[in-house]
Formats: C-alpha cells, structure tokens, sequence
C-alpha cells in the first residue's frame, strides 16, 4: 500500500525556518517524481514545487522561489521542504505528492499544518 | 502560469442527479487536465487524468472529458459521499496550477 506521510509542520515565527519531510513507502520511491502542495485552511490547493526522480531537477511556485528548497533522499525514501524567511501569508497545510500518469499527482499525504505567527 | 477557471465556484444537487463542472484553461493545454475530489480535512484523491482517464479504484459514475482549453467533469447519479470539493489541475508545464475548486452541496 502506497503511502506518504508528512511531518515537521508547527508553530514558527516570520522570518524563521522549517523543514518538511515526507516518509514515503510502499512503492520504490526512487522511480517518482515528487510535489509540495499548500492549502491554506478553507481555501484551494496550491503547488509548490516538484523534484524529479533522482533529483536533479526541481521547479517552485513564483511565490517560494529562493525562499524553499526542495530535496530527496532516495535511500531512506524521504522528500523535504526547507523553508526560509517563512512569512504570515505562508501559514497553510503542506501536502506531499506522488507524480502518476498523466503529470498528475496519484497520492498524497495526510498533510502537515504550519502556522506563520508571531 | 496557465490559469485555470472552474465553474461554478459551488452548486446544490440531490443524491441521483446528474452534476457537471466545467474548466477553462488559458492557454490550450491539449489532455493535460486533471481532476481531483476533497473532502472537509483530508487530502486530495485523483478522480481522472489526462482529461478522461479514470483512475484505478474511482467509481465509473465520474468521467471526463475535453481537450485544449475546455474541459468537463461529470458526476452521474450522485451519491452521498460525492458531496466534496472538485478541483481542476493542469500538467501540461511544470508549474501545476489549479483550478479554484467546485463544492458540490446537498440540496
């Protein structure tokens, strides 16, 4: 069974720093490209960023670019979100993703809550 | 960014009626269209790629369609647990955007 789940979200204050991860089992993890998705609570998803499969490639949204890093492990089958200067607006629930067919994203994390908050 | 636009942003149905959501992308984005189901505090679950493709274990009363820039989502005979928010996706560029989501209600 294909799962995914998300930890390190919390309480931090702006322009402090967090770091995602995102445990991945039951299919070979290095064979998918990955995602980070937001929503911030009661309003739509947003994609943050995507890695390819071993990592060597990575794009962000508009909105994180040079703030976030997207990072994978495949020996422990772990992806990461190191997020920097994190701001107010920043405050959502932060899904991992697994890339399927079509570019599409197969399955998803229960979600990890991070509050930007003085 | 392509954008993506949904309508309607909400509508009430009974259970068995026949619901269709729509989505525009800005630019033509050929079959690169995704659509999603979510429920109140869980994520996300991938109902149908590449514009009509069901996904493995999705029930066979959602089917999509369209191509370029206007693209269908319909629910045939809804059933309770359908009442969810449907979300459009594209993933024609790396740089998914999606749309800003249909809540279906019970009437």
């Amino acid at each position: 069974e294909v799962q995914l789940v998300e930890s390190g979200g919390g309480l931090v204050q702006p322009g402090g720093s967090l770091k995602l991860s995102c445990a991945a089992s039951g299919f070979t993890f290095s064979n998918y490209w990955m995602h980070w998705v937001r929503q911030v609570p009661g309003k739509g998803l947003v994609w943050v960023s995507y890695i390819n499969s071993d990592g060597s490639s990575t794009t962000y949204a508009d909105s994180v670019r040079g703030r976030f890093t997207i990072s994978r492990d495949n020996a422990k089958n772990t992806l990461y979100l190191q997020m920097n200067s994190l701001r107010a607006e920043d405050t959502a629930v932060f899904y991992c993703g697994r890339g399927g067919s079509g570019y599409s994203f197969d399955y998803w994390g229960q979600g990890t809550l991070v509050t930007v908050s003085s | 960014d392509i954008q993506m636009t949904q309508s309607p942003s909400s509508l009430s149905a009974s259970v068995g009626d026949t619901v269709t959501i729509t989505c525009r992308a800005s630019q033509s984005i050929s079959n690169y269209l995704n659509w999603y189901q979510q429920k109140p505090g869980k994520a996300p679950n991938l109902l149908i790629y590449a514009a009509s493709s069901l996904q493995s274990g999705v029930p066979s009363r959602f089917s999509g369609t369209g191509s370029g820039t206007d693209f269908t989502l319909t629910i045939s005979s809804l059933q309770p647990e359908d009442f969810a928010t449907y979300y459009c996706q594209q993933s024609y560029i790396t740089s998914w955007t999606f749309g800003q989501g249909t809540k279906v209600e019970i009437k």
